[in-house]
């Protein structure tokens, strides 16, 4: 079955501080990974997504996740946040071949952003 | 705004009543998707239409829970007899199904907020 772990329910960093949070995921098949992030009282937005290819994958708002079969890890960066970033973030797993099927999601990681 | 749209974003109703909310995807998106997020947590899949078709339903839609999308093109979700544990934001997305052009990805609307007293 697929599943996904975000390690860190919080991470708090300085504003123009470089960030990372961590995915590690679990799948049986082809992986299809994703982060979504949740701006206070709005609805999900997909950042990015890795379905296959390249494994340094490329998002909105400066965003950046490298996809690492060995370590079974998807983490998130950003070289450089801002205080606009302050959101919650959620890694997900597609449970079939593509994006439009179940997708499972992690209990996400709230990033604060101190000025 | 041509995005997913579920209204009413807000619903406080007491325990044992019945309550419905309505999805309205993406024009284009025949893929209809319903997730329950509670506080704290990651949102979990309920089910996913294409067209008027259910094609999965999660162990987590109980038979209290229904939901239907008649013409293929809106949906609703109906919770009969609520309890408190059904507090929650249920969120709705669309999609186009795979191989029909253009991306497949997962559109989320703003979702409704259900609050049982």
């Amino acid at each position: 079955a697929q599943s996904v772990t975000q390690l860190d329910s919080q991470v708090p960093v300085f504003e123009e501080a470089p960030v990372e949070l961590r995915c590690n995921y679990s799948s049986s098949v082809s992986v299809y990974l994703f982060w979504y992030v949740q701006y206070p009282n709005q609805g999900l937005q997909l950042l990015l997504k890795y379905l296959s290819g390249s494994t340094l994958v490329k998002g909105i708002n400066g965003f950046e996740a490298e996809f690492n079969k060995s370590q079974t890890s998807f983490h998130l960066r950003k070289p450089s946040v801002h205080i606009s970033d302050t959101a919650e973030y959620f890694c997900a797993v597609s449970d079939g071949p593509s994006s439009a099927s179940k997708i499972i999601f992690g209990s996400g990681t709230r990033l604060s952003i101190r000025p | 705004d041509t995005g997913v749209s579920q209204n009413p974003r807000h619903k406080i109703t007491k325990r044992g009543q019945n309550v419905t909310f309505r999805c309205d995807p993406i024009s284009e998106h025949n893929r209809l998707y319903w997730y329950r997020q509670t506080l704290g947590q990651g949102p979990e899949f309920l089910t996913y239409f294409q067209n008027e078709a259910q094609l999965e339903k999660s162990r987590l839609l109980s038979d209290r829970f229904s939901a239907e999308r008649p013409k293929g093109s809106f949906s609703t979700l109906e919770i009969q007899r609520t309890e408190q544990g059904d507090s929650a934001m249920y969120l709705c997305a669309s999609s186009r199904e795979p191989g029909a052009g253009g991306t497949d990805t997962q559109y989320f609307g703003p979702g409704t907020r259900l609050t049982v007293l």
